[in-house]
């Protein structure tokens, strides 16, 4: 079956542009989490949704970061005015109830370089 | 502040012989743990997990010990394989991270087995 899918694979942008993060979910999970994985690091959470609204956005670094569910399924996150810093791969799980015991399921990540 | 460590960046062993990754951990909440396995250019994928309540679980060549009292883990590959050639994440969850389910990772341990 159709795993967690991630659109753009890449994607450069240039100091101060706002990006757009997709994330499809795999079919009827109702948990899903954006992580940010930097060189060298291990994936550090994001944000996380149940169904459409955001339960835990503690990881998110400032402001600048945004992040919608609007019907549960897709997601999108949103960076405004992208620093250097900024740059690092974008991962998206979803498992198909929240809680610790649920497995989650990467998609394969977007690689994010801001010039 | 990092919860969950992989003090060992890379390891590197002969086919058929024994991989052994460790991981440490600081919240004693945490009180679920997992291992993901991850390719590059794709996303990491859940390999093997362990409750608290547990000292062990097996799971084909895979067997991780969870040692509570010295907060510690490991992850026993044997007998290792040059497909197990990849990045091992040492991830926690449950109660020491809000019980959502979020993930805490370590930073990854390169593993690579020769043939």
């Amino acid at each position: 079956g159709a795993g967690v899918s991630q659109t753009p694979s890449n994607k450069v942008t240039e100091k101060g542009k706002y990006v757009e993060l997709r994330c499809d979910p795999i079919s009827g999970h109702t948990a899903l989490y954006w992580y940010r994985q930097s060189l060298g690091q291990g994936p550090e959470f994001l944000i996380y949704f149940q169904g459409t609204g955001a339960a835990d956005d503690s990881g998110l670094p400032n402001d600048r970061f945004f992040a919608v569910r609007p019907e549960g399924s897709v997601s999108t996150l949103k960076i405004q005015r992208t620093e250097r810093g900024d740059s690092a791969v974008y991962l998206c799980a979803t498992s198909r109830g929240s809680g610790s015991r649920e497995t989650q399921y990467f998609g394969p990540g977007t690689r994010l370089l801001v010039l | 502040d990092q919860q969950v460590k992989q003090n060992s960046p890379s390891l590197s062993v002969q086919e058929g012989r024994i991989s052994i990754l460790n991981c440490d951990y600081t919240n004693s909440m945490f009180d679920y743990f997992l291992w993901y396995k991850k390719y590059p250019a794709e996303g990491p994928t859940f390999l093997i997990s362990i409750s608290s309540i547990k000292d062990k679980n097996e799971d084909g060549r895979f067997t991780v010990f969870l040692n509570k009292s010295a907060k510690h883990l490991s992850l026993h590959i044997v007998p290792s394989q040059p497909g197990d050639s990849a990045v091992y994440f040492c991830a926690a969850s449950g109660h020491g991270s809000g019980n959502t389910g979020k993930l805490i990772f370590g930073q990854g341990t390169t593993l690579q087995v020769k043939p």
